[in-house]
């Protein structure tokens, strides 16, 4: 079946600097790949997509690439900032028909100390 | 603005008793789905519904029980069968079958934390 790896957590940074969470999946068929974010107590945004080989997603300075060939979908950000701590989840859909019934990865803590 | 709104935001349930948690959509999306999240994993599905008046069970679908009488809305009831209840749950919306094929992203509620006493 459909999986998601991603690196463990918590990962502990000091401001401004540069940020990579590995992701590596496996699926059939050709899925899109999405890094979610969620804060403190609330719900996941979606912070970046990417729908086919060699797409980059952007989004508020973070850049994920869909690297078909090596089946990953790392994050990164070149300064981050203390507002980003947050839990962050790779996932895949594999479907438009079934977007929501998505494979999440487990989680990767992020804390940014001033 | 369009979204999905989880309610209420704190639940509090008494041993044996059924609990009801309600999910609305705006979104005009075919499919809503119910996870559940415990502390430090992931996600795990607990039902989902493509479609008015049609539903699957997910992955952990033991102990809850839904409805999809209105595309709007896709309540999710915690029976007391389900032994270990206590866990932050996550509605989402997105897709569907009459969906783009480009539309692949969930959306998310802001979440409903049900604590057993």
């Amino acid at each position: 079946g459909d999986s998601v790896t991603q690196m463990e957590g918590p990962v502990t940074l000091s401001e401004e600097a540069f940020l990579t969470i590995n992701c590596t999946y496996t699926a059939t068929g050709y899925p899109s790949l999405f890094w979610y974010v969620q804060y403190p107590g609330e719900g996941l945004q979606l912070l970046l997509k990417a729908t086919k080989a060699d797409d980059k997603g952007s989004n508020k300075g973070f850049e994920a690439t869909y690297r078909k060939e090596t089946t990953s979908f790392h994050l990164e950000k070149g300064s981050v900032q203390v507002s980003d701590s947050a839990v962050y989840f790779c996932a895949l859909s594999v479907s438009n028909t079934n977007a929501g019934k998505s494979t999440f990865g487990d989680g990767t803590t992020l804390t940014v100390k001033p | 603005d369009g979204g999905i709104t989880q309610s209420p935001k704190y639940l509090f349930r008494k041993e044996g008793q059924n609990v009801t948690l309600s999910c609305e959509q705006n979104l005009n999306h075919d499919a809503m789905y119910w996870y559940r999240q415990d502390p430090g994993q992931g996600l795990r599905l607990i039902y989902y519904s493509q479609i008015v008046n049609d539903f699957q069970k997910g992955d952990i679908a033991e102990g809850y029980s839904v409805s999809r009488e209105k595309k709007e809305s896709f309540p999710l009831t915690v029976t007391s069968a389900q032994k270990n209840p206590t866990a932050f749950y996550l509605c989402a919306s997105g897709g569907g079958r009459r969906s783009r094929p480009m539309n692949t992203e969930a959306f998310f509620g802001q979440g409903t934390r049900l604590t057993v006493v």
